[in-house]
């Protein structure tokens, strides 16, 4: 499968637990975006980055949420002390390159806080 | 602030009818405006996209009309169909910038 690839589909934590996301680019892809999507409502920018380099954070909370595309591996959006109000579709999409370029979508992680 | 303001919320059309979504947006230095087609448990998919050097773009049953005096763009699905049941997106990006801002989708239902 040469798309965006996510996982777990599905995941379910506690309030206090911490959640991790993954995420692989399409293939040749080194581009990759996150972003949050609640019920009724449109995709919301939250993290960009390239290959080892956060390039723009600006839609993400400040405290609790974090992310990273290492050399080897996965780009992982984690989530500590997760709360009620984290429960919602996490996005990753990917693109050949920066900028106003397709971004192509993964199925997403459903995040579920108990 | 919505960056792209979409509407209607929610459309129903007859199978073989048109189907007319819009979007507007205020800034000016948004350079590229796809659209995304989402089902059910799925993610975005890429529908078709323009940029403002062009008032029009056809991609089979799919077009998308860009005015950019009005800083409007619309998605018209001809002939549509059950298929075509899902919610789609508008979005826009700067030409200098990193991230998508979408709109807040329309939930197509065709019926037959």
């Amino acid at each position: 499968n040469a798309g965006v690839m996510q996982n777990p589909r599905h995941l379910v934590r506690r309030r206090g637990q911490e959640a991790r996301l993954r995420c692989s680019p399409m293939k040749g892809h080194s581009h990759v975006y996150w972003y949050r999507q609640l019920p009724e409502e449109g995709l919301k920018f939250m993290v960009y980055l390239q290959k080892e380099n956060i390039i723009d954070e600006s839609g993400m909370p400040k405290e609790r949420f974090s992310a990273e595309f290492p050399k080897e591996g996965p780009s992982i959006l984690r989530i500590q002390q997760v709360v009620r109000g984290d429960s919602a579709a996490y996005f990753c999409a990917s693109s050949l390159t920066g900028g106003p370029q397709p971004q192509h979508f993964g199925d997403g992680t459903r995040l579920s806080i108990l | 602030q919505q960056q792209v303001k979409q509407s209607p919320q929610s459309l129903i059309v007859q199978k073989g009818g048109i189907s007319i979504i819009n979007c507007a947006y205020e800034n000016t230095a948004f350079d590229y405006f796809p659209w995304y087609q989402q089902f059910p448990g799925k993610g975005p998919a890429l529908l078709i996209a323009i940029r403002p050097d062009v008032s029009e773009k056809k991609e089979g049953r799919f077009t998308i009309s860009f005015n950019k005096s009005a800083k409007q763009f619309s998605l018209h699905i001809m002939d549509s169909q059950p298929g075509d049941s899902a919610t789609y997106f508008c979005a826009a990006i700067r030409s200098t910038g990193n991230q998508f801002y979408f709109g807040t989708g329309t939930s197509l239902t065709v019926i037959p």
